[in-house]
């Protein structure tokens, strides 16, 4: 079965620290993708990062980071500085890379950042 | 990326009545899909809109009560049928890109009385 989990359901930081939300997940594909969204209070969701299951590497984006460690089943995601607009809800996805696009999310973890 | 609109964006509704949701996309797409996030949970995927043919439901949803048009390759409908309280819920619709990325919309905000 197919599942993720984001344990940490709410987190909270005072500006300008460093935060970083957990993701685990379970599949039994070979090959998959992993997904990070950001839903503001405005309840759309941002598409942030997609990684595929053979590549590794950890990857920046400006203030943010993700860490795949595919031996720990993690995808983690490091927002360094953070700001109050990064106060949002984020989703871990995974997906199967071929055919369905059919995204299992995890339960999202709601990030305050107070200033 | 595919620029994603939706109508209404948000409703309040009776129970027992019907409310029908529209998707635009400015691109053509060939993977459209509708999620359902209750209230503080997950989102969940109900069906896959299919061109021109019936949708492709998810355990736990039925045509009967999530009725899905799609006629064409840049609109899609969900109608949220018979309301019930439990049908509360941000109602989104998503594509996939050429790059195989899937793009949400700004969600539908129901609620039902």
């Amino acid at each position: 079965a197919q599942k993720v989990t984001q344990a940490q359901t709410e987190i909270s930081v005072v500006e300008k620290e460093d935060v970083t939300l957990d993701c685990v997940y379970e599949t039994r594909d070979t090959t998959y993708y992993l997904f990070w969204y950001k839903q503001p209070p405005s309840g759309e969701l941002v598409f942030l990062i997609r990684r595929n299951s053979f590549d590794e590497q950890n990857e920046i984006s400006g203030r943010y980071s993700w860490n795949f460690q595919k031996s720990t089943s993690s995808f983690n995601f490091t927002i360094t500085a953070s700001q109050v607009v990064d106060s949002a809800v984020y989703f871990c996805a995974l997906s199967p890379t071929s055919g369905t696009y059919k995204y299992i999310f995890g339960t999202g973890t709601r990030l305050k950042v107070l200033a | 990326s595919a620029v994603i609109s939706q109508k209404p964006s948000r409703d309040i509704c009776q129970r027992g009545t019907s409310l029908t949701i529209q998707c635009q996309v400015d691109s053509q797409v060939t993977m459209m899909f509708w999620y359902r996030q209750q209230p503080g949970q997950s989102l969940t995927l109900i069906a896959t809109a299919n061109q021109g043919s019936e949708a492709t439901y998810e355990s736990g949803f039925v045509i009967d009560k999530f009725p899905i048009s799609r006629p064409n390759l840049t609109f899609s409908t969900l109608t949220v049928s018979n309301m019930s309280p439990e049908d509360s819920s941000i109602y989104l619709c998503s594509v996939v890109s050429g790059s195989d990325e899937q793009y949400f919309g700004p969600g539908t905000r129901l609620t039902v009385t």
